[in-house]
């Protein structure tokens, strides 16, 4: 089946690094994304990861890809006030003419003081 | 990257009424998905829309409940229909322009039916 999972809740200190996990369960994912969800907004894409990489770093953001072990985690450095949101995991599935994307819980996060 | 209108952004409506939600895409798009996010829950997808062809549902969405038109590559509507307080939720529409891109989001509708 398709599946993912990631943790609902995360607090950090301000300064901190954050790390969000995530685990999906089908091995035909081509893409997996981070996507970040601010109260009273839509989602935005942070960052994505095609599935023959294993690392993807893009300023304060760091995303690791495992793929044996179907794990998927982004690291926040230097965590801000401004960081305090919902973080979606996701990956996407192309199997033919099916294509879609499938969505975690979403973890959030909140920053302390 | 695309931007997608979505409207209306809320709305309160009465149980047995139906509330037809827009996408407009910027730019043309061959796929738009439909999205239902529950209280406390993730995205659920409810349908993916393509243009010239009948949309494709999910397991537990039907297309009497949640009709959806895809008249060109720029836009398309969901409708919910004879709604339930069991309805109340955000959608959100989402186009797709291939994995490069990832998938850009609308700013969601937040219905409540009372």
């Amino acid at each position: 089946g398709e599946d993912v999972e990631q943790s609902l809740f995360l607090s950090v200190r301000e300064g901190d690094s954050s790390v969000i996990n995530c685990t999906y369960t089908d091995s035909s994912s081509t893409y997996l994304y981070w996507y970040k969800q601010e109260p009273g907004a839509g989602l935005q894409l942070l960052t994505y990861i095609f599935s023959n990489m294993d690392m993807k770093q893009d300023q304060r953001l760091t995303v690791l890809l495992n793929k044996k072990d179907k794990h998927l985690s982004l690291r926040i450095a230097d965590t801000q006030t401004g960081d305090s949101a919902i973080y979606f995991c996701a990956e996407s599935i192309n199997k033919g003419r099916d294509d879609k994307i499938i969505f975690g819980k979403g973890t959030r996060l909140h920053i302390l003081p | 990257s695309a931007v997608i209108s979505q409207k209306p952004s809320r709305d309160i409506c009465q149980r047995g009424t139906s509330l037809t939600i827009q996408c407009q895409v910027d730019s043309q798009v061959t796929m738009m998905f439909w999205y239902r996010q529950q209280p406390g829950q993730s995205l659920t997808l409810i349908a993916t829309a393509n243009q010239g062809s009948e949309a494709t549902y999910e397991s537990g969405f039907v297309i009497d409940k949640f009709p959806i038109s895809r008249p060109n590559l720029t836009f398309s509507t969901l409708t919910v229909s004879n709604m339930s307080p069991e309805d109340s939720s955000i959608y959100l529409c989402s186009d797709s322009r291939g994995d490069n891109y990832g998938y850009t989001f609308g700013s969601g509708t937040r219905l409540t039916v009372v």
